[in-house]
């Protein structure tokens, strides 16, 4: 069955240091990639998406992420972190040859930042 | 009026009332979404309406009842609902069900 994992519940960074949130699917083809963000009490807001072409996609606010076929990986890394970006983040998964064709939603990962 | 909106954006209600969410689209898309997010719980999809069909159902309670009468509006009629239905409802449309979506601010409901 498809799946999307997050492996990291809950994350502390300090500000100005680097980031990265894993995210890893389970699909037997190349699904489409997304990372949302999600403030408290609100909707979730798209950051980059992955459809094809090159494996390293750049989104708002300089969050990054990059494909890895080989390790079914699409994980996003932001340099520098601020004290805005405290949130939580979604991985998800968009399944284009399936009969169920939807997006699947990763369990999330709370983002806190360290003054 | 853009992207994806929602009201009301709080509700509280008692577990015999009748109550209804709605969600409007301002971006042309042809599917729309309900999910419910609770705390410490992943995201659930509850249903997905493609071309004002309902495509998924995923086994949410009679007491949940989705209605799409256009490609821009969805709503969700409550009644007799449980406390453990309190929760953060999202709404979120898409051009297709496998692209990216749109969410709305949500609703918060208290069932008190």
């Amino acid at each position: 069955a498809q799946s999307v994992t997050q492996p990291d519940i809950h994350i502390t960074v300090s500000e100005g240091a680097s980031l990265e949130l894993r995210c890893n699917y389970s699909y037997g083809a190349t699904p489409y990639l997304f990372w949302y963000v999600q403030s408290p009490g609100q909707g979730l807001q798209l950051l980059l998406k992955y459809f094809s072409g090159d494996t390293l996609v750049q989104g708002i606010k300089g969050f990054e992420a990059e494909f890895k076929r080989s390790q079914s990986s699409f994980n996003l890394r932001k340099p520098s972190v601020h004290w805005s970006d405290a949130a939580e983040y979604f991985c998800a998964v968009g399944l284009p040859y399936s009969s169920a064709s939807k997006i699947i939603f990763g369990s999330g990962t709370r983002l806190s930042i360290r003054p | 009026e853009t992207g994806v909106t929602q009201t009301p954006r709080h509700l509280v209600m008692g577990m015999t009332n009748k109550k209804s969410l709605k969600c409007e689209q301002h971006l042309g898309h042809n599917a729309m979404y309900w999910y419910k997010q609770s705390a410490k719980k992943p995201l659930e999809l509850m249903f997905v309406y493609s071309l004002e069909e309902r495509v998924e159902n995923n086994s949410v309670p009679s007491r949940f009842s989705p209605e799409c009468p256009n490609s821009s509006h969805l709503f969700l009629h409550l009644h007799t609902l449980q406390p453990e239905d309190s929760a953060l409802y999202l709404c979120a449309s898409s051009q297709d069900p496998s692209d990216e979506q749109f969410f709305g601010p949500g609703t918060r409901l208290t069932v008190l």
